[in-house]
């Protein structure tokens, strides 16, 4: 298996233009899980899914993220506008229930707001 | 709800010497127990977990934890470190039952110097 698969590895863009990341999760996998990662702020949860269901976007951190699954293999995280303090790697991660937690990682995309 | 306390944020060591990266975590729950090791510029890859039976876990490259129930601690341990074990190593928790969720610890860089 190819793991989970994200793009684009690296993006940078202006203040107010939308950004969207994408991710391929792990075939069979029924859990996706968005993670954003900060020096500041360390590694937070954004959302996950269920079966291509939001279960939880608490982490969500306003209106300017939104996240969709359209299928079982494809899920997108968009910001709009972004800003500088969007600026992180964000990491997208699937499970299976039968795993009991293990989550498996992609490389991340790094973003840079200017 | 559940937390996990990493309590050291950085750690050096010597080529060849043990290490210990220590982890304790609060829950009212049972719940299982997982280190991830983060290489610089990369995701996060499962190091090893523990689900049930055995309290001492062995994981890839070496590691090995001990879960104690008594004092809600899940130590790693490795003992002869290496260059290439230069990373941050995450301590994580998920609940036996209920969401696949994982709640992290804020990580430990491990740094090995020759």
């Amino acid at each position: 298996d190819a793991g989970v698969i994200q793009s684009p590895r690296h993006e940078v863009t202006e203040m107010g233009q939308e950004v969207t990341l994408r991710c391929k999760p792990i075939s069979g996998h029924d859990y996706l899980f968005w993670y954003r990662q900060t020096m500041m702020r360390g590694l937070e949860l954004l959302i996950y899914f269920n079966n291509n269901v939001p279960i939880d976007d608490s982490g969500m951190p306003e209106d300017r993220f939104s996240a969709k699954m359209p299928n079982a293999s494809f899920s997108t995280l968009k910001i709009q506008p972004s800003e500088p303090r969007d600026s992180a790697v964000y990491f997208c991660a699937s499970s299976l229930v039968g795993l009991r937690g293990a989550q498996y990682f992609g490389p991340g995309t790094r973003l840079l707001v200017l | 709800a559940q937390s996990v306390t990493q309590l050291d944020s950085q750690v050096p060591v010597f080529e060849e010497a043990p290490v210990e990266l220590r982890c304790n975590y609060s829950s009212s729950v049972s719940v299982y127990l997982f280190w991830y090791v983060q290489y610089p510029n990369q995701g996060l890859q499962l190091l090893l977990k523990y689900l049930s039976g055995s309290t001492l876990v062995k994981g890839i490259n070496g590691f090995e934890a001990e879960f104690n129930k008594s004092q809600t601690s899940f130590h790693l341990r490795k003992p002869s470190v290496h260059i290439s074990d230069t990373a941050e190593y995450f301590c994580a928790v998920s609940v036996l039952q209920g969401a696949q969720k994982l709640v992290f610890g804020q990580g430990t860089r491990l740094t090995i110097n020759p």
